[in-house]
């Protein structure tokens, strides 16, 4: 089974803060994503990354960077965290090939907190 | 650029009963993915079931089935003998053949099945 693991299910960060994000996944897909879920909005791209050292911006990139150095670990950063990015943030892979080349598969959910 | 629409917030039925959730979209492609994804509470988003949009034929997963119609960009879900175990948070999703592997998503519709 695949496997898409996020460092933390909860996490309470101060305004300013330099927050990161961990997403690990096991079954050496080359695609992976970070979603933020927000009520009425659904899910929104962030980042996305196709391969290590490679990045794409999604729909709402203000506020985040990515980092992929290995190709199982795709990191989200909050710079400078802010209250408005207060939100379930969703990490994501695919294999870029195969039967599966177009499911998604989702990590737990990392539900982040700025005061 | 692709969009979703959900238009049912929230719906809830009796257990054992017939649902249906809807599901609209906009885009200029001709041939794309749709999928429909549950998210339980507190647990991780899974893939339903999934339609290519040049098949005409409609997907079915044991109670699940679509009801695809290309002409209206529409694309509903019908979960029959509705359990418990259905009670979700329930995404469609649309995603391009070419291109970026990214998926666009709906609002959500939150589905709730009572005893």
């Amino acid at each position: 089974d695949v496997k898409v693991t996020q460092s933390s299910r909860y996490l309470v960060k101060r305004t300013g803060e330099k927050v990161f994000l961990e997403c690990v996944q096991d079954m050496d897909h080359e695609n992976m994503f970070w979603y933020r879920q927000d009520p009425g909005l659904g899910l929104r791209l962030i980042y996305f990354s196709y391969d290590v050292k490679m990045k794409e911006k999604g729909d709402i990139p203000e506020g985040y960077s990515v980092s992929r150095e290995k190709k199982e670990r795709f990191s989200l950063i909050l710079e400078s965290a802010s209250t408005n990015q207060t939100s379930m943030y969703l990490c994501a892979s695919s294999t870029a090939s195969g039967r599966l080349r177009n499911e998604q598969f989702f990590g737990p959910g990392t539900r982040l907190t700025v005061l | 650029a692709q969009t979703v629409t959900q238009s049912q917030p929230e719906m809830s039925v009796q257990e054992a009963e017939t649902v249906t959730l809807s599901c609209t979209y906009d885009t200029s492609e001709n041939n794309y993915y749709l999928f429909w994804y549950k998210q339980p509470p507190s647990r991780q988003m899974i893939l339903v079931i999934r339609q290519e949009a040049y098949k005409q034929q409609n997907a079915t997963e044991n109670r699940f089935s679509v009801n695809f119609q290309k002409a209206a960009k529409s694309f509903s879900l019908k979960i029959s003998d509705s359990q418990l175990g259905d009670t979700a948070m329930y995404f469609c999703a649309f995603k391009r053949i070419q291109g970026a592997q990214k998926l666009v998503f709906g609002q959500g519709t939150r589905l709730t099945i009572n005893p």
